[in-house]
């Protein structure tokens, strides 16, 4: 079955530190990747988007590519602010849509000053 | 415009009771999902609904069901409460059923005691 993998929280950056996120993934075929952010007590917000390898999705600074090689989705920001501060989540979808998702765990981000 | 509106915010039930949640689209979109979310099992997919009909199902016992409306309105029930029930529900919805972008709400909050 489809599984997705990110990196373990939570990660500690002071503002304006590079950001990192890693997201591997295993499915068949050629999933669409998602990473979706949630701030607290607020549902998800898609974040930014890939459909098919070597696409770069890219958000209000974050960025993250398509790599169908390393079945990978990291996502980077160069530049973190403390409104950065919250889960994000990796996502994949086999059915070429949004409306079933497969969910990696989350990864908590705390920005300090 | 309006987003995803999820009623109940917050509900609390006792175990063996049933609960039923609701879940209003941005208005004119027709493809509802939804989610349970748990700190132990992270986001999991329950089913989706497209034109009143059941498109996708999860690996949940039968106790979850679903149903969506004419106007696209969607409900979905949990029946015999297990306290194990006990999660943040997310309810996606997106413009047609092949869109690769989902909206989600707030989420409802059940407590099983």
């Amino acid at each position: 079955g489809n599984s997705v993998t990110q990196m373990e929280g939570p990660v500690t950056l002071s503002e304006e530190a590079f950001l990192t996120i890693n997201c591997t993934y295993t499915a068949t075929g050629y999933p669409s990747l998602f990473w979706y952010v949630q701030y607290p007590g607020e549902g998800l917000q898609l974040l930014l988007k890939a459909t098919k390898a070597d696409d770069k999705g890219s958000n209000k600074g974050f960025e993250a590519t398509y790599r169908k090689e390393t079945t990978s989705f990291h996502l980077e920001k160069g530049s973190v602010q403390v409104s950065d501060s919250a889960v994000y989540f990796c996502a994949l979808s086999d059915t070429g849509t949004a409306s079933k998702l497969t969910f990696g765990t989350g990864t908590r981000l705390q920005v300090t000053l | 415009k309006a987003g995803v509106t999820q009623t109940p915010r917050y509900l609390i039930k006792t175990r063996g009771q049933q609960v039923t949640l609701s879940c209003s689209p941005i208005s004119g979109h027709r493809s509802v999902s939804w989610y349970q979310q748990t700190p132990g099992q992270g986001l999991q997919f329950l089913f989706e609904y497209f034109s009143e009909t059941q498109r996708n199902k999860g690996n949940f016992p039968g106790r979850f069901s679903g149903r969506q409306f004419s106007n696209s309105r969607s409900e979905m029930n949990v029946s015999t409460l297990e306290l194990g029930d006990s999660a943040l529900y997310l309810c996606a919805s997106s413009l047609i059923a092949s869109n690769t972008e989902a909206f989600f709400g707030q989420g409802t909050r059940l407590t099983v005691v």
